[in-house]
């Protein structure tokens, strides 16, 4: 069975454009996940989706936005780039209504 | 102060000793994560717990609610071992998890 899958791997942006980053979560799965881990800061939690509904958000500006497709796949959109956007985003996925979550390879995002 | 402390934030160990990585966490949970993170990025979920204990080959995860404390062990440590480990929880409802800052373990041959 396939795992948790993000693409692209590496995104290189400059300030100001638009990154979209997306997730296909394990077959089933209907809970999508998303967090960033930049340099120094640790994971912190992003957006949550669950049956194509965002259920909560973490503390982040409003230019990180996201949706959840019929076929339970996601993608994180991050506006008006900044320097300190650059990080590994990851996905992970679960069950709905379960707390283990299983983690795709993440994308790591360059801004310039 | 962090909803999820650990300890120690370095570890450097010789092949075959034992050890302990420790998470606290000061607010109600429905489940905490050991998680492990190669250089290079990529996250494996070790164990999910909600009470008790785990144990999967050479690790061990222990959790006691009430102390808000839980424990990773590592048995016979190999050099492979070496990687960051996370501790996250989870709050109820609000299904996403909050981490600690990690540990970083380098096990030397």
């Amino acid at each position: 069975e396939a795992g948790v899958t993000q693409s692209p791997t590496h995104l290189i942006k400059t300030r100001g454009q638009q990154a979209t980053l997306r997730c296909s979560p394990i077959s089933g799965h209907t809970s999508v996940y998303w967090y960033q881990q930049a340099l120094g800061l640790g994971l912190q939690f992003l957006l949550w989706y669950d049956e194509g509904e965002e259920r909560n958000r973490g503390n982040f500006p409003p230019r990180f936005s996201g949706r959840q497709f019929p076929n339970y796949s996601s993608e994180l959109n991050v506006n008006a780039l900044e320097l300190e956007d650059s990080a590994l985003y990851l996905c992970a996925s679960s069950l709905q209504g379960t707390d283990t979550q299983y983690f795709g390879p993440g994308t790591r995002l360059t801004v310039l | 102060k962090n909803e999820v402390e650990q300890s120690p934030q370095n570890l450097t160990a010789q092949e075959g000793e034992f050890i302990t990585i420790n998470c606290s966490y000061s607010v109600g949970i429905s489940a905490l994560h050991w998680l492990q993170q190669h250089p290079g990025g990529g996250i494996v979920s070790l164990f999910m717990l909600s009470s008790g204990k785990k144990k999967h080959g050479r690790l061990i995860a222990t959790i006691n609610i009430q102390e808000k404390h839980s424990s990773l062990h590592i048995t016979a440590s190999h050099p492979r071992d070496s990687a960051v480990y996370i501790c996250a929880v989870a709050r109820g409802s609000a299904r996403q998890l909050t981490f600690g800052s990690g540990t970083q373990l380098t096990v030397l041959p």
